[in-house]
């Protein structure tokens, strides 16, 4: 079935630190993957996604990029705030309706 | 600000009570509601599936008898654990869907079972 797997935190980053969060998937055929961001105390929200190899997503200064010959979708920032300190899932889908998590990476940046 | 509701945030209950979490959409209709659980440091699994006014669709390994849906109208769906137990402490999450396939979470409700 499919799965995600995704670096285990928590990661701990001094303001205006290069991010990398790894993830890699197991899936058949060719599923969109994302990225959800949630902040302490409310849901989960998307931050960006990909729908086919080699689409790069980027929101808010978040970048990751489809790449299905290593089966990965990598989050980047190249300068994190305090204001990014969050949980972090990277998830696919197969249909536009049933994700699979990765099981979350708690990110903390301090001033 | 938040579009889905979900209530209680966190709530302990004694082993053998039926604690409900409400999930509700503030200003638009969920034609869809899923329902997830997480177990700490553990990905987030689908439990149930649900369309207004049907039956929920369960999960393979998720027990129908014990946790109960409902999804009776287009603003709210809940989930009821049954005579929980400590095994069925977790944080379980929402996630309402509309008719344009835009996804909202809920913030979630950690389920403590003593």
């Amino acid at each position: 079935g499919d799965s995600v797997t995704q670096m285990e935190g928590p990661v701990t980053l001094s303001e205006e630190a290069f991010l990398t969060i790894n993830c890699t998937y197991t899936a058949t055929g060719y599923p969109s993957l994302f990225w959800y961001v949630q902040y302490p105390g409310e849901g989960l929200q998307l931050l960006l996604k990909a729908t086919k190899a080699d689409d790069k997503g980027s929101n808010k200064g978040f970048e990751a990029t489809y790449r299905k010959e290593t089966t990965s979708f990598h989050l980047e920032k190249g300068s994190v705030q305090v204001s990014d300190s969050a949980v972090y899932f990277c998830a696919l889908s197969r249909t536009d309706y049933k994700l699979s998590f990765g099981a979350g990476t708690t990110v903390t940046v301090r001033a | 600000g938040a579009v889905v509701s979900q209530h209680p945030s966190w709530v302990i209950c004694k082993s053998g009570t039926s604690v409900k979490i409400e999930c509700r959409s503030l200003d638009f209709q969920a034609t869809t509601m899923f329902w997830y659980r997480q177990f700490p440091k553990q990905s987030l699994m689908l439990m149930a599936t649900s369309n207004e006014g049907s039956k929920a669709t369960y999960e393979q390994g998720v027990e129908k008898d014990k946790f109960l849906i409902n999804h009776a109208s287009l603003t709210l769906s809940t989930l009821t654990v049954t005579s929980a137990h400590p095994e069925d402490s977790s944080f379980y999450i929402c996630r309402a869907g509309t008719e344009k396939n835009i996804q909202y979470f809920g913030a979630g409700t950690r389920l403590s079972v003593l």
